[in-house]
């Protein structure tokens, strides 16, 4: 089954404490996304990747970092989680061969307490 | 900064009407667009995308492209209860790499 698959899909964490929620896709796609949603702000991009070893930052790119070692995997990591990160994130991909559909995961809700 | 505009809502609407929802954007070199649905606590699903001006409709759905006026709608026919959601509309562009901007959404009800 074609699925974007990211863990853990619900962590509740402390102040400064780092974290990594990974994201992985079984369908070879080129280009790899995360998102965050807050109520009324809508989903905006934190960082989003080409290919292996291309990352550009989003328009939320701050307090987060990623890596694009292999084409399945993109990690979000948090390397210091301030309350403000509390958030649903959502994991996605698509084939980007132009205005392709994207594939999100099912979401990780974090709170940093 | 490519932006993506939509109402916010809640559109309430009855079960059985037609429910219009509305989204303009403001790159005019914009070639892709697409309606993302997004039931509460869930990620967004794709249900229509549109990349010439007119209609497209499938099953109960018509998208309507109009780039002149850079807008693009969707239009649910006998609209369930069932199709309570958030509505994302997305706009792609190839000066954008063909990353989508989303829009924050239109919350719509349908009540029985």
């Amino acid at each position: 089954e074609a699925q974007v698959t990211q863990n853990p899909r619900y962590l509740i964490t402390v102040t400064g404490k780092k974290l990594t929620v990974t994201c992985s896709q079984n369908m070879n796609h080129e280009y790899m996304s995360w998102y965050r949603q807050d109520p009324g702000l809508g989903l905006r991009q934190i960082y989003y990747s080409m290919n292996v070893e291309v990352t550009d930052k989003g328009d939320v790119p701050e307090g987060y970092k990623v890596s694009r070692k292999e084409k399945r995997n993109f990690p979000l990591i948090l390397e210091s989680p301030s309350p403000n990160q509390t958030s649903l994130y959502f994991c996605a991909s698509s084939p980007w061969t132009g205005g392709n559909t994207i594939y999100f995961g099912e979401g990780s809700w974090l709170t940093v307490v | 900064q490519k932006e993506v505009e939509q109402n916010s809502g809640p559109l309430s609407v009855p079960e059985g009407a037609i429910a219009s929802l509305n989204c303009t954007y403001s790159d005019r070199g914009s070639q892709s667009f697409f309606w993302y649905r997004q039931y509460s606590g869930k990620s967004p699903e794709l249900i229509m995308s549109i990349y010439s001006n007119g209609d497209k409709e499938d099953g109960r759905f018509t998208a309507q492209l109009n780039k002149a006026s850079q807008y693009v709608s969707l239009l649910i026919r006998d609209s369930q209860p069932s199709d309570s959601a958030t509505y994302l509309c997305a706009v792609a562009s190839s000066g954008g790499s063909y990353i989508p901007t989303f829009g924050r959404g239109t919350s719509l009800i349908v009540h029985p």
